[in-house]
């Protein structure tokens, strides 16, 4: 079983549409990145969280360290959102610097 | 302000061969890490080096090697290429500050044939 699970793996939506992308990791971690990976390859990070919710434009996360799960929401989904979301969590004690991903969740917004 | 460089952007090698990878850091960024992601996975952690050394390693063999240098620009090294090393190599740098948002580069494509 993977450290950490994301899912859907893969979700189609109309534009406008409120997206849910949910993470579940089964390790102690110290913070929690979500990060957006468009087709070639380049990684966006869009937040680092260890607690709370944090909202940028129409991007919100949340994480929930008691119950070891995080969701990432998109509101008012726009077909430029389509991407690869990752879920990636660092370790705990403050000396662990290995990042540990999910596989990621395919977005496809529909116009 | 150049953001995380990485070249080559593609690189096709034959089995055996060995192959260096190179990154250039966000500037104000002391730490360089690397990932290897395989197609439809997401990224696995190689290492992690800051001031010059070493700091953290993944589950890789030591064919993977790196190196860091005082300009704090790095090197990931891979020695007698297996097919299975065909994948995406992306390097991530930030700041030695716990909440240093991370700021990757557009990877390298490495080819094993």
């Amino acid at each position: 079983k993977n450290e950490v699970e994301q899912s859907p793996q893969n979700l189609t939506a109309q534009e406008g549409e409120f997206i849910t992308i949910n993470c579940s990791y089964s390790v102690g971690i110290s913070a929690l990145h979500w990060l957006q990976q468009h087709p070639g390859g380049g990684i966006v990070s869009l937040f680092m969280l260890s607690s709370g919710k944090k909202k940028h434009g129409r991007l919100i996360a949340t994480i929930n360290i008691q119950e070891k799960h995080s969701s990432l929401h998109i509101t008012a989904s726009h077909p430029r959102d389509s991407a690869v979301y990752i879920c990636a969590v660092m370790g705990g004690g403050g000396s662990n610097y290995k990042l540990t991903f999910g596989k990621g969740t395919l977005l496809t917004v529909n116009p | 302000d150049a953001g995380v460089t990485q070249s080559p952007t593609h690189l096709i090698k034959t089995r055996g061969q060995q192959v260096t990878l190179r990154c250039s850091p966000k500037s104000g960024h002391d730490t360089v890490s690397w990932y290897q992601q395989a197609l439809g996975q997401g990224p696995q952690f190689i290492f992690q080096y800051y001031e010059e050394e070493e700091r953290q390693r993944g589950n890789f063999p030591d064919r993977f090697s790196g190196h860091q240098f005082p300009n704090y620009s790095s090197e990931l090294n891979v020695n007698a290429l297996l097919l299975g090393d065909s994948a995406l190599y992306l390097c991530a740098s930030s700041q030695d500050l716990f909440y240093s948002p991370l700021h990757f580069g557009n990877g390298t494509r490495l080819t094993v044939t």
